[in-house]
């Protein structure tokens, strides 16, 4: 069966320090992988996705950026925290699959998420 | 993706039917109906999809109108870890990758 990991689970940072966030997938191979935020009380921001090793689009123009240097490991990185990056991090993946006559059908599958409180 | 439209709040009595509605009136005919839900501080997780027939799994129940227009996830027997927001979306099949997750529904299981 198909896992996904996350870590660390909870971080506290100063402003104006670095950031690397970590996701892996296990039981899978070529998924599609997401980066989403969720502020305190709010829906989810779509970060980032991938559909590849080195393939990364962005949703929002921010100072974080992510990479994909393996097919399953997908990082979530700043050079420098501001107080607005505090929330909720959430790695997700999804199969590529075809059904109903070809269409293609996507789940998503959420990891535990990581907390980031940037004092 | 069309927009969705869920109620704010719900609430429900341990052991009874949960009935939760979602609003797609501008949906097209390749867009699925997703359910997902968010316990608090944790992940969202996948309940089930579909596309115009009724569908069920060990989780719940999906039951989209014939013009696709709404539909309701019920969770048959409802438990206080039913607790949780819970999310309407719709996409496209072969489109867009990325599901957009609104405010959803939060439900309430009381005893």
């Amino acid at each position: 069966s198909q896992t996904i990991h996350q870590w660390p689970a909870t971080l506290v940072q100063p402003v104006g320090s670095p950031l690397s966030l970590e996701c892996t997938v296990e039981g899978t191979s070529n998924p599609n992988l997401y980066w989403y935020r969720q502020a305190a009380g709010r829906g989810l921001q779509l970060l980032f996705y991938s559909v590849g090793i080195g393939q990364i689009s962005s949703e929002v123009p921010q100072n974080l950026s992510a990479s994909r240097p393996q097919d399953r490991q997908f990082i979530l990185s700043s050079k420098k925290l501001l107080l607005s990056d505090s929330g909720f991090y959430l790695c997700a993946w999804s199969p590529t699959s075809f059904r109903d006559r070809g269409s293609r059908v996507y789940e998503q599958y959420f990891g535990p998420g990581t907390r980031l409180t940037v004092t | 993706d069309a927009k969705t439209t869920q109620p704010p709040s719900m609430d429900c009595a341990e052991g009874r039917a949960a009935n939760l509605p979602c609003n797609h009136s501008t949906i097209s005919g390749n867009e699925y109906v997703y359910w997902y839900r968010q316990i608090h501080s944790q992940g969202p997780q996948y309940i089930i999809h579909g596309l115009k027939n009724n569908e069920t799994n060990e989780m719940a129940s999906l039951i989209i109108t014939e013009d696709r227009k709404s539909s309701t996830l019920i969770l048959p027997h409802a438990t206080l870890r039913d607790t949780a927001v819970y999310y309407c979306i719709v996409r496209a099949s072969g489109g867009s990758y990325i599901p957009t997750f609104g405010r959803g529904t939060s439900l309430i299981v009381h005893p």
